[in-house]
């Protein structure tokens, strides 16, 4: 079985300040994990993902985030918030077992940008 | 390259009615995808067909879901008959091959009175 857990339904930064949220996963086997973002009315866009070897992904619009497996976290940064990234962020986590390759979600964070 | 087409984007039906979704996934994509989003929730995956045969079902309710993927290209979800708890954003996705990238629709959200 696998599962993600977002702490936190919400979270509000300032342009231009650091963001943080935050992501840990349960598998019982090597996890591929991932963030993917939604904006309103329109569906998921993937952000980055984890499957081997780096444990520091990059993903796009300066979106980073790192594997830490002693921690079962995958928690999502960016160093300057901009407003265009008011959206809510859901992380995932993918065990691959013969041919299911089922996506598990978290609940999702909305994250507000305050000018 | 166009993306993955739903339809329709909204639909408002009663409790009881019945309702069907369609998903067109990106040309050449073997694997789709059925996701249902619950407001405040992430989406929980329904189905996951590989060109046109079920690899996982275990999270649809079979009693009034059912969905179909004819000639391993386009795919319909049914709910017959749908309850309150129904209302969600039905989303589909589709990826190239098995443990490939996902891509989603925009959704179909279904409010149920």
């Amino acid at each position: 079985a696998q599962s993600v857990t977002q702490l936190g339904s919400h979270v509000s930064v300032s342009e231009g300040a650091l963001v943080l949220l935050r992501c840990n996963y349960s598998s019982s086997v090597p996890p591929y994990l991932f963030w993917y973002v939604q904006y309103p009315n329109q569906g998921l866009q993937l952000l980055l993902k984890y499957t081997t070897g780096a444990t520091l992904v990059k993903g796009i619009n300066g979106f980073e985030a790192e594997f830490k497996k002693s921690e079962t976290s995958f928690h999502l940064t960016k160093p300057s918030a901009h407003m265009s990234d008011a959206a809510e962020y859901f992380c995932a986590v993918s065990s691959y077992t013969g041919a299911n390759s089922k996506l598990t979600f978290g609940k999702g964070i909305t994250l507000s940008v305050r000018p | 390259e166009a993306g993955v087409a739903q339809s329709p984007r909204y639909k408002i039906i009663e409790k009881r009615q019945s309702v069907a979704f369609w998903c067109n996934p990106i040309s050449g994509h073997a694997t789709l995808y059925w996701y249902q989003q619950i407001l405040g929730q992430g989406p929980k995956l329904l189905i996951q067909f590989q060109n046109n045969g079920v690899v996982d079902d275990s999270q649809l309710p079979k009693d009034r879901f059912s969905a179909e993927r004819l000639k391993g290209v386009d795919s319909t979800l049914k709910i017959q008959p749908a309850k309150l708890e129904d209302s969600a954003v039905y989303l589909c996705a589709s990826s190239l091959r098995f443990r490939g990238e996902l891509f989603f629709g925009e959704g179909s959200r279904l409010t149920v009175l």
